[in-house]
């Protein structure tokens, strides 16, 4: 484990269906994201939360929405997705917005949208 | 706009070959760089990582890393493979230290090590 958990592992979900994803973290981090990495391209920056409070919203779509109730869970709420949405889905966490000294990444959840 | 190149998509070696992976960025200014592992059906590992100094660094595993300012590259090393090496292998930029969304990932290069 490296200290940032995700679950599930793996999720299977219609276009209709309404999921989250969880990520926690007890690194004393401040600061928490979410990736996309989808074949072929590069990991793709969703969202940043830095002390709770969203810093960046690189033009998700709205079908995707991020909660932080605190600094230690994230959530990713996901609901009407798009088969194209199907990717693996990472949450990361730094020990700042800025991630000068790198970042720490969970497993990963698989989503698959059918 | 930023970018981080790998230019090797697949790499195939067999155990013991040395190997090189290419990384190539886009800015001019001040950059940490990174090299991230993924094992197969495992998390992002952090490899190696360089902010200043010695622009050779050595990280775990065996691995090392080469920042050549002039070049913008930052390409990874070891000298001998192992089977256990198969990974997918991402180099990764932070451009500065303002703002949040300053991390961008290469595509990443998929090495599969021959026993």
């Amino acid at each position: 484990e490296t200290g940032v958990t995700q679950t599930p592992r793996h999720l299977v979900m219609g276009m209709t269906n309404k999921k989250s994803l969880k990520c926690e973290q007890h690194l004393g981090h401040n600061a928490m994201y979410w990736y996309k990495q989808s074949a072929k391209k590069p990991l793709e920056l969703m969202f940043v939360y830095s002390l709770e409070e969203r810093v960046e919203n690189n033009s998700v779509p709205s079908r995707f929405s991020p909660e932080c109730p605190n600094s230690s869970h994230l959530f990713l709420h996901l609901h009407t997705l798009q088969p194209e949405d199907s990717a693996l889905y990472l949450c990361a966490s730094s020990q700042s917005p800025q991630g000068g000294y790198g970042y720490t990444f969970g497993s990963g959840t698989r989503l698959t949208v059918v | 706009a930023q970018s981080v190149s790998q230019h090797n998509h697949h790499v195939i070696l067999s155990e013991a070959a040395s190997l090189e992976l290419g990384c190539n960025y886009s800015y001019g200014g001040t950059v940490n760089l990174f090299w991230y592992v993924q094992y197969p059906g495992q998390h992002l590992q952090l490899l190696l990582k360089y902010f200043s100094g010695d622009p050779l660094v050595k990280g775990i595993k065996g691995f090392e890393a080469e920042f050549i300012k002039s070049k913008f590259s930052f390409n990874l090393r070891k000298p001998s493979v192992q089977w256990s090496d198969t990974a997918e292998y991402f180099c990764a930029v932070i451009i500065d230290q303002t703002g949040a969304n300053n991390l961008f990932f290469g595509t990443g290069t998929r090495l599969t090590v021959i026993p």
